[in-house]
Protein backbone atom coordinates (compact mmCIF):
# COMPACT_ATOMS: atom_id res chain seq x y z
CA UNK A 1 0.00 0.00 0.00
CA UNK A 2 1.27 3.55 -0.82
CA UNK A 3 1.87 5.21 2.17
CA UNK A 4 0.47 8.97 3.41
CA UNK A 5 1.44 11.59 0.82
CA UNK A 6 1.53 15.30 1.40
CA UNK A 7 1.82 18.08 -0.97
CA UNK A 8 3.66 20.06 -1.92
CA UNK A 9 6.43 19.47 -0.15
CA UNK A 10 8.55 22.87 -0.16
CA UNK A 11 6.57 26.08 -0.25
CA UNK A 12 8.00 29.60 0.29
CA UNK A 13 4.97 31.86 1.28
CA UNK A 14 5.39 35.93 2.47
CA UNK A 15 3.41 37.59 5.59
CA UNK A 16 -0.31 37.61 4.83
CA UNK A 17 -0.62 35.22 2.41
CA UNK A 18 -2.67 32.21 2.92
CA UNK A 19 -1.29 28.68 2.04
CA UNK A 20 -3.69 25.38 1.33
CA UNK A 21 -1.68 22.33 2.24
CA UNK A 22 -3.13 18.80 0.97
CA UNK A 23 -2.64 15.58 2.25
CA UNK A 24 -3.80 11.68 1.06
CA UNK A 25 -4.13 9.43 3.55
CA UNK A 26 -3.21 5.57 3.05
CA UNK A 27 -6.03 4.10 1.37
CA UNK A 28 -8.76 2.50 3.25
CA UNK A 29 -7.84 4.93 6.50
CA UNK A 30 -10.72 7.28 6.97
CA UNK A 31 -9.03 9.36 10.09
CA UNK A 32 -6.65 12.34 9.11
CA UNK A 33 -4.60 14.33 11.65
CA UNK A 34 -2.44 17.36 11.20
CA UNK A 35 0.79 18.41 13.22
CA UNK A 36 2.96 21.27 12.99
CA UNK A 37 6.71 20.55 13.83
CA UNK A 38 8.71 23.27 14.84
CA UNK A 39 12.41 23.15 16.46
CA UNK A 40 11.40 25.44 19.53
CA UNK A 41 7.97 24.01 20.26
CA UNK A 42 8.58 20.23 18.67
CA UNK A 43 5.27 18.31 17.43
CA UNK A 44 1.86 20.11 18.79
CA UNK A 45 -1.12 18.67 17.22
CA UNK A 46 -3.21 20.82 15.16
CA UNK A 47 -6.94 19.33 14.67
CA UNK A 48 -8.02 15.19 13.50
CA UNK A 49 -10.73 14.73 11.02
CA UNK A 50 -12.75 11.36 10.71
CA UNK A 51 -15.42 10.72 8.25
CA UNK A 52 -15.35 14.51 6.68
CA UNK A 53 -16.37 15.60 10.19
CA UNK A 54 -13.54 17.91 12.91
CA UNK A 55 -13.14 14.94 15.82
CA UNK A 56 -10.56 17.32 17.72
CA UNK A 57 -8.38 20.51 17.38
CA UNK A 58 -5.37 21.55 19.09
CA UNK A 59 -4.62 24.97 20.55
CA UNK A 60 -3.95 26.99 17.23
CA UNK A 61 -5.21 30.27 16.11
CA UNK A 62 -8.69 30.66 13.83
CA UNK A 63 -6.41 31.26 10.64
CA UNK A 64 -5.54 27.42 10.76
CA UNK A 65 -8.58 25.31 9.56
CA UNK A 66 -9.20 22.11 7.69
CA UNK A 67 -11.13 19.89 5.95
CA UNK A 68 -11.57 16.13 5.20
CA UNK A 69 -13.39 14.83 2.24
CA UNK A 70 -15.72 12.05 1.30
CA UNK A 71 -12.81 10.21 -0.44
CA UNK A 72 -11.18 11.09 2.87
CA UNK A 73 -8.06 12.96 1.46
CA UNK A 74 -8.10 16.41 3.88
CA UNK A 75 -6.80 19.87 2.84
CA UNK A 76 -5.47 22.78 5.98
CA UNK A 77 -5.38 25.91 4.76
CA UNK A 78 -3.42 28.97 7.06
CA UNK A 79 -4.89 32.05 6.13
CA UNK A 80 -2.80 35.49 6.61
CA UNK A 81 0.72 33.67 7.17
CA UNK A 82 3.32 35.19 10.32
CA UNK A 83 6.43 34.51 10.31
CA UNK A 84 5.72 31.81 12.97
CA UNK A 85 3.97 29.71 10.89
CA UNK A 86 6.95 28.45 9.26
CA UNK A 87 7.61 24.69 10.06
CA UNK A 88 7.36 21.40 8.82
CA UNK A 89 3.21 20.40 8.48
CA UNK A 90 2.46 16.80 8.91
CA UNK A 91 -0.59 14.49 8.30
CA UNK A 92 -1.27 11.41 9.81
CA UNK A 93 -3.93 8.97 9.01
CA UNK A 94 -5.11 5.96 10.99
CA UNK A 95 -8.02 3.36 10.03
CA UNK A 96 -10.37 4.45 12.89
CA UNK A 97 -10.82 7.10 15.19
CA UNK A 98 -9.65 5.32 18.26
CA UNK A 99 -6.41 5.96 20.84
CA UNK A 100 -5.28 2.53 19.99
CA UNK A 101 -4.79 2.81 16.26
CA UNK A 102 -1.55 3.47 15.40
CA UNK A 103 -0.94 7.06 13.32
CA UNK A 104 1.05 6.65 9.97
CA UNK A 105 2.76 10.11 9.26
CA UNK A 106 3.51 11.27 6.05
CA UNK A 107 6.97 13.34 4.67
CA UNK A 108 5.52 16.63 5.73
CA UNK A 109 5.10 20.04 3.85
CA UNK A 110 8.06 22.40 4.91
CA UNK A 111 6.70 25.88 4.67
CA UNK A 112 8.80 28.89 5.05
CA UNK A 113 7.10 32.11 5.70
CA UNK A 114 9.43 35.43 4.63
CA UNK B 1 -2.46 19.99 32.46
CA UNK B 2 -1.90 16.68 31.43
CA UNK B 3 1.36 16.45 29.65
CA UNK B 4 4.28 13.88 28.56
CA UNK B 5 7.75 14.62 29.39
CA UNK B 6 10.72 13.05 28.15
CA UNK B 7 13.74 13.99 30.05
CA UNK B 8 17.06 14.22 27.76
CA UNK B 9 16.80 16.50 24.52
CA UNK B 10 20.27 15.13 23.99
CA UNK B 11 22.27 11.93 24.17
CA UNK B 12 25.33 11.11 22.38
CA UNK B 13 26.54 7.05 22.38
CA UNK B 14 29.15 4.79 21.00
CA UNK B 15 28.38 2.08 18.91
CA UNK B 16 27.29 -1.09 21.21
CA UNK B 17 26.73 1.29 24.36
CA UNK B 18 22.72 0.19 25.70
CA UNK B 19 20.48 3.44 25.09
CA UNK B 20 17.44 4.21 27.41
CA UNK B 21 15.57 7.18 26.96
CA UNK B 22 13.13 8.05 29.63
CA UNK B 23 9.32 9.16 28.60
CA UNK B 24 7.48 10.33 31.70
CA UNK B 25 3.16 11.18 31.18
CA UNK B 26 1.73 13.07 33.92
CA UNK B 27 -1.94 11.41 34.54
CA UNK B 28 -3.48 7.93 35.46
CA UNK B 29 -6.30 5.49 33.72
CA UNK B 30 -5.80 3.67 31.00
CA UNK B 31 -2.84 4.44 28.75
CA UNK B 32 -2.03 4.13 25.73
CA UNK B 33 1.64 4.44 24.53
CA UNK B 34 3.87 4.81 21.75
CA UNK B 35 7.25 5.33 21.01
CA UNK B 36 8.40 7.13 17.44
CA UNK B 37 11.06 7.34 15.89
CA UNK B 38 12.25 10.23 13.12
CA UNK B 39 15.59 9.09 11.32
CA UNK B 40 17.72 12.10 9.13
CA UNK B 41 15.23 13.16 6.12
CA UNK B 42 12.55 10.09 6.69
CA UNK B 43 9.56 10.34 7.78
CA UNK B 44 8.07 9.95 11.58
CA UNK B 45 7.25 5.75 12.18
CA UNK B 46 6.41 3.45 15.00
CA UNK B 47 8.68 2.12 16.64
CA UNK B 48 6.43 0.35 19.40
CA UNK B 49 3.25 0.95 21.25
CA UNK B 50 1.79 -0.39 24.57
CA UNK B 51 -2.32 -0.91 25.52
CA UNK B 52 -2.45 -3.25 27.81
CA UNK B 53 -1.15 -6.58 28.77
CA UNK B 54 2.51 -7.61 29.34
CA UNK B 55 4.28 -4.32 29.94
CA UNK B 56 7.69 -5.39 28.65
CA UNK B 57 7.24 -4.58 24.82
CA UNK B 58 8.95 -4.81 21.79
CA UNK B 59 9.19 -3.12 18.56
CA UNK B 60 11.06 -2.53 15.68
CA UNK B 61 14.86 -2.93 14.94
CA UNK B 62 15.70 -4.12 18.55
CA UNK B 63 13.90 -1.78 20.50
CA UNK B 64 11.86 -2.60 23.83
CA UNK B 65 9.96 0.13 26.22
CA UNK B 66 8.96 -1.20 29.51
CA UNK B 67 5.32 0.20 31.11
CA UNK B 68 5.56 0.74 34.99
CA UNK B 69 2.02 2.02 36.10
CA UNK B 70 3.64 2.97 39.12
CA UNK B 71 5.82 5.86 38.39
CA UNK B 72 4.33 6.81 35.41
CA UNK B 73 6.97 5.82 32.91
CA UNK B 74 7.25 4.39 29.49
CA UNK B 75 10.74 3.93 28.65
CA UNK B 76 12.80 3.06 25.52
CA UNK B 77 15.42 0.50 25.58
CA UNK B 78 17.97 -1.00 23.46
CA UNK B 79 20.58 -2.44 24.37
CA UNK B 80 23.50 -1.86 21.65
CA UNK B 81 23.01 0.66 19.53
CA UNK B 82 24.35 1.27 16.00
CA UNK B 83 25.08 4.07 14.07
CA UNK B 84 21.80 3.70 11.88
CA UNK B 85 19.97 4.65 15.16
CA UNK B 86 20.84 7.79 14.71
CA UNK B 87 17.31 9.46 14.69
CA UNK B 88 15.22 12.03 17.19
CA UNK B 89 13.22 9.47 19.08
CA UNK B 90 9.38 10.80 20.59
CA UNK B 91 6.94 9.48 22.99
CA UNK B 92 3.34 9.97 22.21
CA UNK B 93 0.29 9.55 24.71
CA UNK B 94 -3.30 9.84 23.55
CA UNK B 95 -4.48 12.33 26.06
CA UNK B 96 -8.35 11.26 27.24
CA UNK B 97 -9.22 14.56 28.83
CA UNK B 98 -8.45 16.61 25.17
CA UNK B 99 -10.41 14.13 23.30
CA UNK B 100 -7.58 11.23 23.01
CA UNK B 101 -5.27 14.12 21.24
CA UNK B 102 -1.59 12.50 20.35
CA UNK B 103 0.46 14.50 22.55
CA UNK B 104 3.89 14.15 22.03
CA UNK B 105 7.29 14.52 23.76
CA UNK B 106 9.53 16.93 23.34
CA UNK B 107 11.67 14.47 21.56
CA UNK B 108 15.16 12.75 22.35
CA UNK B 109 17.84 13.35 19.59
CA UNK B 110 20.27 10.79 19.86
CA UNK B 111 23.96 10.47 17.95
CA UNK B 112 25.59 7.47 17.90
CA UNK B 113 29.62 7.68 16.93
CA UNK B 114 30.67 4.86 14.72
Amino acid sequence: KAGVTQTPRYLIKTRGQQVTLSCSPISGHRSVSWYQQTPGQGLQFLFEYFSETQRNKGNFPGRFSGRQFSNSRSEMNVSTLELGDSALYLCASRLRYSPQETQYFGPGTRLLVL
Amino acid sequence: AQSVSQHNHHVILSEAASLELGCNYSYGGTVNLFWYVQYPGQHLQLLLKYFSGDPLVKGIKGFEAEFIKSKFSFNLRKPSVQWSDTAEYFCAVPIKAAGNKLTFGGGTRVLVKP
